[in-house]
């Protein structure tokens, strides 16, 4: 099993609606938790952080922690086609370093 | 701003190569790494350094070796290139004591092996 899971995509949403991008984890003592945006071609970017269980939101993100079900969610509302991307989860591990997930890619159609 | 360069944005070598990939950040960073990154993989860290001179190994550090003789420089070294290192390299720097997930990456360098 790998450490961070995401379903790979393309999760294809259109102009609009809300994109949900799901991760999970396999470590139970992770305590810090980040989704990174990297568009085709360029370096992934820090746009969230989430260290308690619940929601936490910031604009049209609203990333989501469930710590009893090891999950970890990143929702997306009014989706843009300029969100097309690649977006990646993060869990902090021990020894202060960063386990990345596969990525899923979304496509958002106009 | 945080600017992180790597010598080259695509890189082809042959098998059995040695291979220098160079890093270089000017915002005077303790901290900096080197990952790789392939399809439904996403980044694995194969080095990190904290220091001039200090290296530890990532997650995947066969194959590989790094240098750090002056702060702002991490060289990735490849020894003897093979098929299967072929794959996309990023490079990135952060503050020591800052948040570990704070980290500015290079836009990467495309290597193929062949």
């Amino acid at each position: 099993q790998k450490e961070v899971e995401q379903n790979s995509g393309p999760l294809s949403v259109p102009e609009g609606a809300i994109a949900s991008l799901n991760c999970t984890y396999s470590d139970r003592v992770s305590q810090s938790f980040f989704w990174y945006r990297q568009y085709s071609g360029k370096s992934p970017e820090l746009i969230m952080s989430i260290y308690s269980n619940g929601d936490k939101e910031d604009g049209r993100f609203t990333a989501q922690l469930n710590k009893a079900s090891q999950y970890v969610s990143l929702l997306i509302r009014d989706s843009q086609p300029s969100d097309s991307a690649t977006y990646l989860c993060a869990v902090l591990r021990a020894g202060n370093m960063l386990t990345f997930g596969g990525g899923t890619r979304l496509m958002v159609k106009p | 701003d945080v600017k992180v360069t790597q010598s080259s944005r695509y890189l082809v070598k042959r098998t059995g190569e040695k291979v220098f990939l160079e890093c270089v950040q000017d915002m005077d960073h303790e901290n900096m790494f080197w990952y790789r990154q392939d399809p439904g993989l996403g980044l694995r860290l194969i080095y990190f350094s904290y220091d001039v001179k200090m290296k530890e190994k990532g997650d995947i550090p066969e194959g590989y070796s790094v240098s750090r003789e002056k702060k702002e420089r991490f060289s990735l070294i490849l020894e003897s290139a093979s098929t299967n290192q072929t794959s996309m390299y990023l490079c990135a720097s952060s503050l020591a004591g800052g948040p570990v997930e704070v980290q500015y990456f290079g836009p990467g360098t495309r290597l193929t092996v062949t």
